[in-house]
């Protein structure tokens, strides 16, 4: 079955920029998208289609791809960034929705 | 602003079948597609399964075809069942409405979920 693989976790420190990466070989064919999520809360979509952001994300999120990986950045890191961030995709066939396993970002 | 609420017994037996409803208030649901999604505790999300009010649908072959959607419009819900349960299942499920939109550059439909329920929590035990 597809996968999409993302580090475990990832630590930055208030101010700096986080960088959280995603890999996938259907993903050059394919939109990413991202999710955050607080503990006890249900996932928000931050960012879809690779690089949108909803209405009402803050601009220092932002994410890029360049084959197949795609990386999440996130800018000027606040403690209230501190989550977990999924990325999502879709297999080669186009059927399936796949998540990625999850990167606990802490903020230092 | 579109709110998803799910619903359904907190606990089910081993061997039975788990059943849950999301209520969807302040958009149709014919308008969209409908998602499930669960957690185990301490663990990543995943997607179970989609489906809209024309009857399309898809499962996630993960779930070894234990898995039935259905959509209610009149009462403006969706519905999961999982047959078949054991601990393996237990988990927080959420659902989630789905945008689907075509994209000429890739040649394809894509689709994300951009609003989620709150989430509830099953366990399954004897």
């Amino acid at each position: 079955s597809y996968e999409l693989t993302q580090p475990p976790s990832v630590s930055v420190s208030p101010g700096q920029t986080a960088r959280i990466s995603c890999s996938g070989d259907a993903l050059p064919k394919q939109y990413s998208y991202w999710y955050q999520q607080k503990p006890g809360l249900a996932p928000v979509l931050i960012i879809f289609k690779d690089s949108e952001r909803p209405s009402g994300i803050p601009e220092r999120f932002s994410a890029s791809s360049a084959g197949t990986v795609v990386t999440l950045v996130i800018s000027g890191v606040q403690a209230e960034d501190e989550a977990d961030y999924y990325c999502q995709s879709a297999d080669s066939s186009n059927t399936y929705v796949v998540f990625g396993g999850g990167t606990k970002l802490t903020v230092l | 602003q579109v709110q998803l609420q799910e619903s359904g017994p907190g606990l089910v037996k081993p061997s039975e079948t788990l059943s849950l409803t999301c209520t969807v208030s302040s958009v149709s649901i014919s308008s969209s597609f409908w998602s499930w999604i669960r957690q185990p505790a301490g663990k990543g999300l995943e997607w179970i399964g989609r489906i809209d009010t024309n009857g399309n649908n898809q499962y996630n072959p993960s779930l070894r075809g234990r898995v039935t959607m259905s959509v209610d419009t009149a009462k403006n819900h969706f519905s999961l069942k999982v047959d078949s349960v054991t601990a393996a299942d237990t988990a927080v499920y959420f659902c989630a409405r789905g945008r689907r939109a075509y994209s000429y550059g890739l040649n394809l439909y894509y689709y994300y979920m951009d609003v989620w329920g709150k989430g509830t929590a099953v366990t399954v035990s004897s």
